[in-house]
């Protein structure tokens, strides 16, 4: 069984710019929910797709945008990046549905903004 | 690698003692509860899940209580042990139409040899 897979490990960019991260789900599972957690804090629910829909959605502006793909991978586009944005984004895989919940994390990714 | 709740309430335990983690959330409409453990550099691991509808539920060495009255949730760990050293979090999923997960803010765990 493969776990969640994150890339890229790390990623700078510059304030203004637009970044992609991916996220492969564990094998069998068809519902993956994305996270940013600033340094020292808890994780902060951005949204979630099940079965290439968005589901769910935290409290973030529409530059954070996803896409989850027929093979249940998805990513995470974030739009005019600014400084606030450097966290640690993990993305999580769970079997989905009306009574699989357990969330599976991958390591995440460590995004930086300058 | 990165430096996971810098300045998080921590819990200091004697190696072999029992552990106690509270965390209080927020939603009445909240119908399912997880703790994660989290390790610098990694990404939170599950621990132990509870729904809304029981009020304990046992794992290896990991106790879950949901208290819906008080909206209170605690992680108990037996038998401590230096690797249970890390950062936990509780975590509460809202279903209101869509899901929305929520976490607490976390507490460290140093388990003293």
């Amino acid at each position: 069984e493969t776990g969640v897979t994150q890339s890229p490990t790390h990623l700078i960019k510059t304030r203004g710019q637009q970044v992609t991260l991916r996220c492969s789900s564990q094998s069998g599972h068809n519902t993956v929910s994305w996270y940013q957690q600033a340094l020292g804090q808890g994780p902060q629910f951005i949204f979630q797709y099940y079965r290439e829909e968005e589901n769910g959605r935290g409290n973030f502006p529409p530059r954070f945008s996803g896409l989850q793909f027929p093979n249940y991978s998805s990513e995470l586009n974030v739009n005019a990046l600014e400084l606030d944005d450097s966290a640690l984004y993990l993305c999580a895989s769970s079997l989905g549905g009306q009574t699989q919940w357990e969330q599976y994390f991958g390591p995440g990714t460590r995004l930086t903004v300058t | 690698g990165e430096s996971v709740g810098l300045h998080l309430p921590t819990l200091s335990v004697q190696e072999g003692d029992n552990s106690i983690i509270n965390c209080a959330y927020s939603n009445s409409a909240s119908d399912y509860f997880i703790w994660y453990k989290q390790e610098s550099g990694k990404g939170p691991q599950f621990i132990i899940d509870i729904r809304s509808n029981m009020d304990k539920r046992q794992g290896q060495r990991v106790t879950v209580l949901l208290n819906k009255t008080v909206k209170h949730l605690s992680l108990q760990i037996a038998a401590t042990q230096p690797g249970d050293s890390a950062v936990y979090f509780c975590a509460e999923k809202i279903t209101s139409g869509t899901y929305k997960y929520i976490f607490g803010t976390g507490t460290r765990l140093k388990v003293l040899a």
